[in-house]
């Protein structure tokens, strides 16, 4: 069975750090990866979409990473600020027609 | 603006009574979808659906239906709501048809507790 990890579950950092979230994957057939941000009882907002056969994708301060052969993919946030404070979720398809699987997120805390 | 929406957004009801969330989206997309949300549990599919009359269970189907008689509109279907079906549900939506790396577009949220 396909799953998707994300390690750890919580995080707390000063404002200002850069910091790497985690996500890894059982199988390296992904379709491709999405990154999602949650804030507290609200939806879910798409933040980056890597495609399989991309590296990278950037968005201001976000930047994700895939590394299919090795299962791995990365969440860069640079110059965090408390307004990032959110749950941030990846998720995969392990081809066109199935449904996505998600890890069960990281919940960052970003400290003033 | 693209969105997916859905209603109602919050909702308390009692075990047994019938209730529908619907889920509607306005970027004409084959694929729709219904997830659910539990503390500890991350997001699980309940249902999907590849196009017009075309659904299939996922990770949870149990205690749901689905239909999809109109490509914008997949509601969810509660028969006999019961406890364990409190939860915070999602609708999603994207486009296969589209090749490789379609992005899922999420609707707000309905939270249900059931009584």
């Amino acid at each position: 069975k396909q799953e998707v990890t994300q390690i750890p579950a919580a995080l707390s950092v000063p404002e200002g750090e850069n910091l790497v979230l985690n996500c890894s994957f059982t199988d390296s057939a992904i379709y491709n990866l999405q990154w999602f941000r949650q804030d507290p009882g609200k939806g879910l907002t798409s933040l980056l979409l890597i495609q399989s056969s991309q590296r990278e994708q950037t968005s201001g301060r976000l930047n994700a990473s895939l590394d299919k052969s090795s299962g791995r993919s990365t969440l860069y946030i640079a110059a965090s600020q408390p307004g990032d404070s959110a749950t941030y979720l990846c998720a995969a398809p392990f081809s066109g027609n199935t449904p996505l699987v998600f890890g069960k997120g990281t919940r960052l805390s970003v400290i003033a | 603006e693209a969105q997916v929406t859905q209603n109602p957004r919050y909702l308390i009801t009692v075990t047994g009574k019938k209730l529908t969330v619907t889920c509607s989206q306005n970027m004409n997309h084959e694929y729709m979808s219904w997830y659910r949300q539990d503390p500890g549990l991350g997001l699980r599919q309940i249902y999907y659906s590849m196009n017009v009359e075309v659904t299939d269970k996922g990770d949870v189907p149990e205690g749901y239906k689905v239909s999809r008689k109109e490509k914008r509109n997949f509601p969810l279907i509660l028969e006999s709501p019961s406890p364990n079906q409190t939860s915070l549900y999602f609708c999603a939506s994207s486009s296969p048809s589209q090749g490789a790396g379609q992005e899922q577009y999420f609707g707000p949220g309905t939270r249900l507790t059931v009584t």
